[in-house]
């Protein structure tokens, strides 16, 4: 099964840029669309970067898609960190031949 | 504005079932599908499925084909998740969320169900 893999956690200093990868297990990452969702304790997720790179309509241009075929991999940029991003992300994409949904294991963000 | 709105926490034992439901407000039903993810304690998102509100097609996590259900009442604008069979394991938080597409973005979120398996 296609499976997608995250850094469990990663941390960085308010005003610094953080990268978070997601790397896929098998065929082309970049065959399907990957969102990335934001996730605060106790709240649903909220989509900071659609169809690869796009953000919806209220994320702050601090947030940025891209994708790196190279090595199968989806990446979340934070720049200009403040700790109200601290949160877990997840990445998010569909595996084609198994006509299913595919979640990331998530990567807990902190801002020291 | 686009609203999702699931029904309460549930507790049931090992072996019963449980239907969520999801009601939709603010926009047009039939024009999105809604996904249905979950999310034991402590855990990450797992992505368990999706329907067309405009069919009733649906794409289903192979690890819960056969135990899950999912169907939509266009009269009402509700959507519904039924998994059967229920384990200790299946204690989660379930959420519902809006998708034009199977493979597309989760665009709007339900508040979520917690429903808990437990003898």
């Amino acid at each position: 099964n296609f499976m997608l893999t995250q850094p469990h956690s990663v941390s960085e200093s308010p005003g610094k840029t953080v990268t978070i990868s997601c790397t896929g297990s098998s065929g082309s990452i970049a065959s399907n669309y990957v969102q990335w969702y934001q996730q605060r304790p106790g709240s649903a997720p909220t989509t900071v970067i659609y169809e690869d790179n796009q953000r919806p309509s209220g994320v702050p241009d601090r947030f940025s898609g891209s994708i790196d075929s190279s090595s199968n991999s989806a990446s979340l940029t934070i720049s200009g960190l403040k700790t109200e991003d601290e949160a877990d992300y997840y990445c998010q994409s569909y595996d084609g031949i198994n006509h299913g949904g595919v979640f990331g294991g998530g990567t807990k963000l902190t801002v020291l | 504005q686009v609203q999702l709105v699931q029904s309460g926490a549930e507790v049931k034992k090992p072996g019963a079932s449980v239907k969520v439901s999801c009601k939709a407000s603010g926009y047009t039903f039939t024009s999105y599908g809604i996904g249905w993810v979950r999310q034991a304690p402590g855990q990450g998102l797992e992505w368990m499925g999706w329907i067309s509100s405009y069919n009733g097609n649906t794409n289903y996590a192979q690890k819960l084909q056969g135990r899950v259900t999912m169907t939509t009442d266009t009269s009402t604008s509700t959507a519904y998740m039924e998994l059967r069979s229920l384990r200790s394991d299946d204690t989660a938080v379930y959420y519902c969320a809006r998708a034009l597409m199977v493979y597309v973005n989760f665009d709007y979120w339900g508040q979520g169900t917690l429903v808990t398996v437990s003898s």
